[in-house]
């Protein structure tokens, strides 16, 4: 069975901080992906990122970075420089091969104070 | 229009009253979805259709009813709900038939739903 913790309900910060969400995942599968999204209080869920299992390089995207780390399953976003437009849900999300459909997290409610 | 659309945006509804959600996605994709969203609760996936047959069923109630009368529009058709089915529900399109789970889902802006 595949699973997504996302153990951080709530995070809040104040803006320009820097702020790490966590995700850790379990599944047996050898091929397998990772997502983030974005959820906004309008509801629409916005895709972030995309990660497959043998690719285990950092990605940077702007002020969003992705740390994906095999060893301890993990796949952690880090948004630098917080802006109050940041604040939403964000949902960690995994798929692989024995399960045909996406596993999500339970999400992270980010909010940025001014 | 462009990515995923939905249509009512909110709707509020009655028991007894039959109703319709609409997706539409203008991305060229050949998977759709049906999710469901609950205060404090993950996504729950009801239904997906590739290339307009239903692939997977969640083991959801006779009273949501999906149809896909081609690869770009995706309804869900409801009727004799319950207050407990009150929730955002999300329609998703993703490009590949073949790869559902591993494929990016593109979600549209979902429908508030209250059952009253």
């Amino acid at each position: 069975a595949q699973k997504v913790t996302q153990a951080q309900t709530e995070i809040s910060v104040v803006e320009k901080e820097d702020v790490t969400l966590d995700c850790v995942y379990e599944t047996r599968d050898t091929t397998y992906y990772l997502f983030w999204y974005k959820q906004p209080p309008s509801g629409e869920l916005v895709f972030l990122i995309r990660r497959n299992s043998f690719d285990e390089q950092n990605e940077i995207s702007g002020r969003y970075s992705w740390n994906f780390q095999k060893s301890t399953s993990s796949f952690n976003f880090t948004i630098t420089a917080s802006q109050v437009v940041d604040s939403a849900v964000y949902f960690c999300a995994l798929a692989g091969g024995s399960a045909r459909q996406l596993t999500f997290g339970s999400g992270t409610q980010l909010t940025v104070l001014p | 229009e462009t990515g995923v659309t939905q249509t009512p945006r909110h709707l509020v509804m009655g028991m007894t009253n039959k109703k319709s959600l609409k997706c539409e996605q203008h991305l060229g994709h050949n998977a759709m979805y049906w999710y469901k969203q609950s205060a404090k609760k993950p996504l729950e996936l009801m239904f997906v259709y590739s290339l307009e047959e239903r692939v997977e069923n969640n083991s959801v109630p006779s009273r949501f009813s999906p149809e896909c009368p081609n690869s770009s529009h995706l309804f869900l058709h409801l009727h004799t709900l319950q207050p407990e089915d009150s929730a955002l529900y999300l329609c998703a399109s993703s490009q590949d038939a073949f790869g559902l789970s591993t494929d990016t889902q593109y979600f549209g802006p979902g429908t508030r739903l209250t059952v009253l």
